[in-house]
């Protein structure tokens, strides 16, 4: 079975300071993977995915994410944050084999707050 | 403007108190599901559907019934709702893709209180 694990719970950060928000997911086959991003008192919303072709991925909002396939990771990026990046992110994975439902799981979550 | 809207966005209720919770979708999309989230655990799945009658269970049904008797519709039953499942409920949509591309579309939330 898939699983996601997001290794840190809340992550704080100066404004205009680099952020790494880390992934890790444990499947035997190839995934589809998702950053979702939820700002206050809002539904989610996708910053970016991988489905295949270049381990480098580019979102909306100067974020990037990087697949490793060895290592099972697909941690998100961003080199300068700023105070409106303040929220909930979101990891999850799916299976690209399923061709009925396919289901998708989700971390939970990793709080980022950005300080002024 | 395409969104997934959901009525009501907060509600207070007590112990047993029957309530539904209302989804509704404008992209014409297949899939639905129904998410709640909880701190620390993230969200997880309580029921999909597929299409129109066509509904199964996620990760974590119990208390909870839903039905879809319009593309669009997709509610969300308490029929007898308890403390445990005071909760912020998230409802999505996506298109069935040919290769699974995923991306979800999501609701505003309905924070839900059960005394």
């Amino acid at each position: 079975a898939q699983s996601v694990t997001q290794l840190d719970s809340q992550v704080p950060v100066f404004e205009e300071a680099p952020v790494e928000l880390r992934c890790n997911y444990s499947s035997s086959v190839s995934v589809y993977l998702f950053w979702y991003v939820q700002y206050p008192n809002q539904g989610l919303q996708l910053l970016l995915k991988y489905l295949s072709g270049s381990t480098l991925v580019k979102g909306i909002n100067g974020f990037e994410a990087e697949f490793n396939k060895s290592q099972t990771s697909f941690h998100l990026r961003k080199p300068s944050v700023h105070i409106s990046d303040t929220a909930e992110y979101f990891c999850a994975v799916s299976d690209p084999r399923k061709t009925s439902y396919d289901k998708v799981i989700f971390g939970p979550g990793t709080s980022l707050s950005v300080i002024p | 403007e395409a969104q997934v809207t959901q009525n009501p966005r907060y509600l207070i209720t007590v112990t047993g108190k029957k309530l539904t919770v209302t989804c509704s979708q404008n992209m014409n999309h297949e899939y639905m599901s129904w998410y709640r989230q909880d701190p620390g655990l993230g969200l997880r799945q309580i029921y999909y559907s597929m299409n129109v009658e066509v509904t199964d269970k996620g990760d974590v049904p119990e208390g909870y019934k839903v039905s879809r008797k319009e593309k669009r519709n997709f509610p969300l039953i308490l029929e007898s709702p308890s403390p445990n499942q005071t909760s912020l409920y998230f409802c999505a949509s996506r298109p069935r893709a040919a290769g699974g591309n995923n991306e979800q579309f999501f609701g505003p939330g309905t924070r839900l209180t059960v005394l």
